[in-house]
């Protein structure tokens, strides 16, 4: 079955320091979504990306989608501690699109 | 604008009781509802998905069963919990066409003693 798999799967960081998040999937994507869960909440959607090679940025939060459309990236440039949680990204099921495939979670953890 | 509303926040069950989580959406018809378990430190488990008033899709199996009596509503039931069902349980909802993602909702903490 797919699968979406994420690295690191948990990474500490000095803040001020950058960080990078891979997902990759199994199966080729229409799209590649991305949550962020902050710890003891629920994950809530950042972004979502559809085309091949598409970038986006959010503030110090950038998402690249790969051009094969089976990869993606979330990168934050001078982590703060607001950016601690879980990040998750999200790829739909191709036997049933409306239903989202997740990858396991990237555990960020920054050091003031 | 829609929200969700999921209760309760935290629950504490003995060995074979029952359970009963609710789930409702506002502001919004016919959404796509997902029932989700996280384990501690862990990623999220697909437990349940309905499109439509009485349609549920099982995706493991489990003691844990879903309904959707109306198109908003979503229950998580069981009939006798066991310790391994303690979890983090979140429902979301879609728009059919699911571009703007999920929506969780706050979750439901429950502990299996």
């Amino acid at each position: 079955g797919q699968q979406v798999m994420q690295i690191p799967q948990y990474q500490h960081v000095q803040e001020g320091e950058d960080f990078t998040t891979y997902c990759n999937s199994s199966t080729t994507l229409s799209n590649i979504q991305w949550y962020k869960q902050r710890p003891g909440g629920h994950p809530v959607f950042l972004i979502q990306l559809v085309k091949s090679g598409e970038v986006k940025k959010q503030k110090r939060l950038t998402f690249q989608f790969g051009e094969a459309k089976k990869n993606s990236s979330l990168h934050i440039t001078a982590t703060q501690t607001t950016d601690v949680g879980t990040y998750f990204c999200a790829g739909p099921n191709n036997n049933a699109g409306n239903m989202l495939t997740f990858g396991g979670g990237t555990r960020l953890m920054v050091k003031p | 604008s829609q929200t969700i509303h999921q209760w309760p926040a935290t629950l504490v069950q003995p060995v074979g009781s029952p359970l009963s989580l609710e789930c409702t959406v506002e502001g919004t018809s016919n959404p796509n509802l997902y029932w989700y378990r996280q384990a501690a430190g862990r990623g999220l488990q697909l437990l349940f998905y309905s499109v439509g008033i009485g349609q549920i899709s099982s995706e493991v199996p489990q003691n844990l069963s879903a309904s959707r009596p109306q198109d908003r509503q979503f229950i998580l039931s069981s009939k006798k919990l066991l310790l391994s069902d303690s979890g983090f349980y979140l429902c979301a909802w879609s728009a059919y066409w699911g571009a703007h993602g999920y929506t969780f909702g706050s979750g439901t903490r429950l502990t299996v003693v």
